[in-house]
């Protein structure tokens, strides 16, 4: 099983909601990320965890708060969004993070906030 | 300023040509660059892997170059259909980085039959 899954698909929400995107693989990987990505731009690296800790934040606001309850399992809680943070949220696990590995990617949740 | 460039402007190509696309980059010191495929509304998709101290890897009807003087890697798919139309983004990971890439904005690729 080469697949990373998220969920939900699409969210819709209020700027004063709180929400969770969960992500989920079985490849035995140790490392997860969530990346932003809005339309026609690169993906942006937001968190990385390593062995269920935290390694990278890159700088995101408190309203986004991650959680990596083992190694299989990733969400992103939301809280008091923004519109500017609609965008694909993108999930992605590689076997670790020693350097040039090959992240496999979910398929995304598109996010949009009113 | 640290920047990574890809073709902006969409490439078309017909069918059973070289597609070659371009990764530029300035103030980076990558230890391998990445290059994945994304279709629209979608996650992407590795396709190569590509070290410092290595010149060129193929696979299949991909091949990548990788010059650390130039600052450049090419990405090439030989005989190309009409399913390979996508956006191509290329990705640096800088050593000891765990594992963090910083991806290009993307090629836009629409190979024509």
């Amino acid at each position: 099983d080469t697949e990373v899954t998220q969920t939900p698909k699409h969210l819709v929400m209020g700027m004063t909601n709180k929400k969770s995107l969960k992500c989920e693989q079985h490849m035995g990987h140790r490392a997860m990320y969530w990346y932003k990505q809005k339309a026609k731009k690169p993906p942006e690296l937001m968190f990385v965890y390593s062995y269920e800790k935290l390694s990278i934040n890159e700088s995101v606001p408190s309203r986004f708060s991650p959680e990596c309850p083992n190694s299989s399992l990733l969400n992103l809680h939301l809280h008091a969004l923004q519109p500017e943070d609609s965008a694909l949220y993108l999930c992605a696990s590689s076997r670790g993070n020693m350097g040039d590995e090959t992240q496999y990617f979910g398929p995304g949740t598109r996010l949009l906030v009113l | 300023s640290q920047k990574i460039e890809q073709n902006s402007e969409a490439l078309n190509i017909q069918e059973g040509k070289t597609a070659t696309l371009t990764c530029n980059y300035t103030n980076y010191s990558p230890a391998y660059l990445q290059w994945y495929r994304q279709d629209p509304g979608r996650g992407p998709v590795f396709l190569l892997l590509i070290r410092e101290n290595e010149k060129e890897k193929r696979k299949e009807r991909l091949k990548v170059t990788f010059d650390t003087t130039l600052k450049q890697s090419l990405f090439h798919i030989t005989a190309s259909q009409p399913a390979d139309s996508a956006t191509y983004l290329c990705a640096l990971g800088e050593s000891g980085g765990y594992n963090k890439l910083i991806f290009g904005a993307g090629t836009r690729l629409a190979v024509h039959p």
